[in-house]
């Protein structure tokens, strides 16, 4: 079993400051992890991905996240926020059932605001 | 602009009615999703479906019927829906890799509203 823990419902953060999003996890295997964010009226979209490559993950838009193994972590980044970046961030681990499909298991989400 | 072309994107429909949401990518991936999701809450898997098979079925009602005609497209069938079928559902896919270690590229969704 698996599971996703977005530590914060809501963080906020003024613009030109540094983002800090905490998503640990739990997982029976070697995980893929994903953070994928999501603008209101929008689908989601991929930030970054881990698949047991580097730890440190460089992402779009400036984000990026390194993997933890020993503190179960996988914490999104980004130096310098913008109000582009308010948004709904989701962490997500990989249950990965062989055989060409598998499904995803979502944090909670973090809602993002920017303070001018 | 995303790959993943959903429509319509919004639709008013009644308990009685029947419809149909489709979803269409072009990017030859071989698995297909379907999640709803209700507001502030992330999204829930529905199906899953692999190499046009359906593979995954989260417990979803009947009134829910998932079709993947080809491997470009996916329809998801509505009959006599409940109120709190209300939600934005959202298509995905992915090159539906052997653990899991592929991302799946999202559609906009469609917002449903029953009355």
């Amino acid at each position: 079993a698996q599971s996703v823990t977005q530590l914060d419902s809501h963080v906020s953060v003024s613009e030109g400051t540094p983002v800090l999003l905490r998503c640990n996890y739990s997982s029976s295997y070697s995980p893929s992890l994903f953070w994928y964010v999501q603008h209101p009226n929008k689908g989601l979209q991929l930030l970054l991905k881990y698949t047991s490559a580097a730890t440190l993950v460089k992402g779009i838009n400036g984000f990026e996240a390194e993997f933890k193994k020993s503190e179960t972590s996988f914490h999104l980044t980004k130096p310098s926020a913008h109000m582009s970046d308010a948004a709904e961030y989701f962490c997500v681990v990989s249950v990965g059932s062989g055989g060409g499909a598998d499904g995803l298991t979502f944090g909670k989400g973090t809602h993002l605001i920017i303070q001018p | 602009d995303t790959e993943v072309t959903q429509t319509p994107k919004h639709l008013v429909m009644g308990m009685t009615n029947k419809k149909s949401l489709k979803c269409e990518q072009h990017m030859g991936h071989r698995a297909m999703y379907w999640y709803k999701q209700k507001a502030k809450k992330p999204p829930e898997l529905m199906f899953v479906y692999s190499y046009e098979k359906l593979s995954i079925n989260e417990s979803v009602p009947s009134r829910f019927s998932p079709e993947c005609p080809n491997s470009s497209l996916l329809n998801l069938h509505l009959h006599a829906l409940q109120p709190e079928d209300s939600a934005l559902y959202l298509c995905a896919s992915s090159q539906g890799g052997f653990w899991g270690n592929q991302p799946q590229h999202f559609g906009d969704g469609t917002r449903l509203s029953i009355l």
